[in-house]
């Protein structure tokens, strides 16, 4: 894998459903997963940052966890409220300083 | 403590002309990423400078674009001669690269949304 890329594009769940998304980044030269969290017309807010494999992060009902050997990242949600609403990125940093983004999964919580 | 600034929010300029995108890093910060979204794209890496310095600059088109961080005052994105392939939304973040791990944060400003008419 060259690039992060994230699965779904967009996810549409009822209010109280627990979901999850899947980032794959490049495992050659690894450095650091980022998650955020980016709702429309504001800037993305940092959610996690992790660098062990295995890592696992957690800040409220949302978790995140890495596997480093290979290349993924899962983003949990537990039981969506509509203002969960948001695209969530994932950014892989290699060994320099580049900081490459996925292109977001976007969620859609219904009430 | 305030967070990333960056100014204008908006700015419209017509082809042919300069623009200048300031952004200014939380308080504490020395290490500056400028980022552009294009329309129904997401955010692309353009470069990496700290105080005085471009550390990597691979994803800053070659020809037309510039970026600097002086000892004082923001960080400066400049576009020579826009054309209107470079209307988009551009992103700065700052972060405290002394320690390792959590440290590494990005902090995103608000973003300049150019308009090339």
């Amino acid at each position: 894998i060259l690039n992060v890329e994230q699965s779904p594009q967009s996810l549409h769940v009822q209010e109280g459903d627990s979901t999850n998304f899947t980032c794959s980044f490049p495992s050659s030269n690894f450095y650091a997963l980022h998650w955020y969290r980016w709702e429309t017309a504001k800037s993305p807010e940092a959610l996690f940052v992790m660098t062990l494999n295995g890592d696992e992060k957690k800040k409220g009902r949302i978790s995140a966890t890495l596997n480093t050997k290979e290349g993924y990242s899962y983003l949990y949600i537990k039981g969506s409220q509509p203002e969960d609403s948001a695209t969530y990125l994932c950014a892989s940093r290699t060994g320099g300083f580049k900081t490459i983004f996925g292109a977001g999964t976007r969620l859609f919580v219904k009430a | 403590n305030a967070g990333v600034m960056q100014n204008p929010r908006h700015l419209v300029r017509r082809r042919g002309q300069e623009a200048r995108l300031r952004c200014s890093p939380m308080k504490g910060h020395s290490h500056v990423y400028w980022y552009r979204q294009l329309p129904e794209e997401g955010l692309k890496f353009m470069v990496y400078l700290q105080k005085e310095n471009i550390i990597d600059e691979s994803g800053m088109p070659k020809e037309r674009f510039s970026a600097e961080f002086p000892k004082e005052g923001p960080s400066i994105l400049r576009i020579q001669q826009v054309v209107r392939g470079d209307s988009a939304a551009y992103f700065c973040a700052s972060s405290d690269l002394t320690g390792t791990g959590d440290n590494n944060e990005q902090f995103f400003g608000p973003g300049t949304r150019l308009t090339v008419l």
